[in-house]
């Protein structure tokens, strides 16, 4: 059974950089030709993607994010990460990692996800 | 603002039937069979509850399903149950290579 689990600091201060990873358990990314993706959830509010990597390394990434995002794969590791730079309390949210059901397509079917993991942006 | 567009709530009577719509443009949704519908309860990660318009993934529910006219994309619940109760995104793939969803659909069973 696929597993994805969140981690990284559950708090950050305004301006630093936000860093999450996504542990995948029960198949392996490189053997595996899907794409894996970061949602977000702000309290209270709706989901917004952040971006998607493909197992190769190709990333795609939301337009109004793309300058402070930064999506990375390590098959060695088995997970990939999210980096957001210059955050601010618009940030904080509930951060998700995600697997699409469909392989090799960059769909909008996200099948499994992690359990989520809040951030908060505050000093 | 989410550039899909979803009514703010819906409400229905158990075994009713009701339809949630998403609206997008010919860039989005009216453009590619590539649409997904989530179900997501408080506090919980979104599932997935169908795929590429109406597909449902293994394990969801026949009561739902979805299609899609022009530039609008519906979920359809069959047979409403108090466990329907729950928030429902849209999403779309977009023309830009990228990926949108809506604002959210919140779901009370009376």
């Amino acid at each position: 059974q696929l597993q994805l689990q969140e981690s990284g600091p559950g708090l950050v201060k305004p301006s630093e950089t936000l860093s999450l990873t996504c542990t995948v358990s029960g198949d392996s990314i490189s053997s595996s030709s899907y794409y894996w993706g970061w949602i977000r959830q702000p309290p209270g509010k709706g989901l917004e993607w952040i971006g998607s990597i493909y197992y190769t390394g190709s990333t795609h990434y939301n337009p109004s994010l793309k300058s402070r995002a930064t999506i990375s794969v390590d098959t060695s590791k088995n997970h990939f990460s999210l980096k957001m730079s210059s955050v601010t309390a618009a940030d904080t949210a509930v951060y998700y990692c995600a697997r699409v059901l469909e392989a090799a397509r960059l769909g909008p079917d996200f099948d499994y996800w992690g359990q989520g993991t809040l951030v908060t942006v505050s000093s | 603002q989410s550039a899909l567009t979803q009514p703010a709530s819906v409400s229905g009577s158990p075994g009713q039937s009701l339809t949630i719509s998403c609206t997008g443009t010919s860039s989005d949704v009216g453009g590619y069979n590539y649409v997904s519908w989530y179900q997501q309860h408080p506090d919980k990660a979104p599932k997935l509850m169908i795929y590429d318009v109406s597909n449902r993934p293994s394990g969801v529910s026949n009561r739902f399903s979805g299609s899609k006219s022009g530039n609008t994309a519906s979920l359809t619940i069959s047979g409403l149950q108090a466990e329907d109760e729950a928030d429902y995104y849209c999403s779309s793939y977009t023309s830009s290579g990228t990926l949108e969803f809506g604002g959210g659909t919140k779901l009370t069973v009376l």
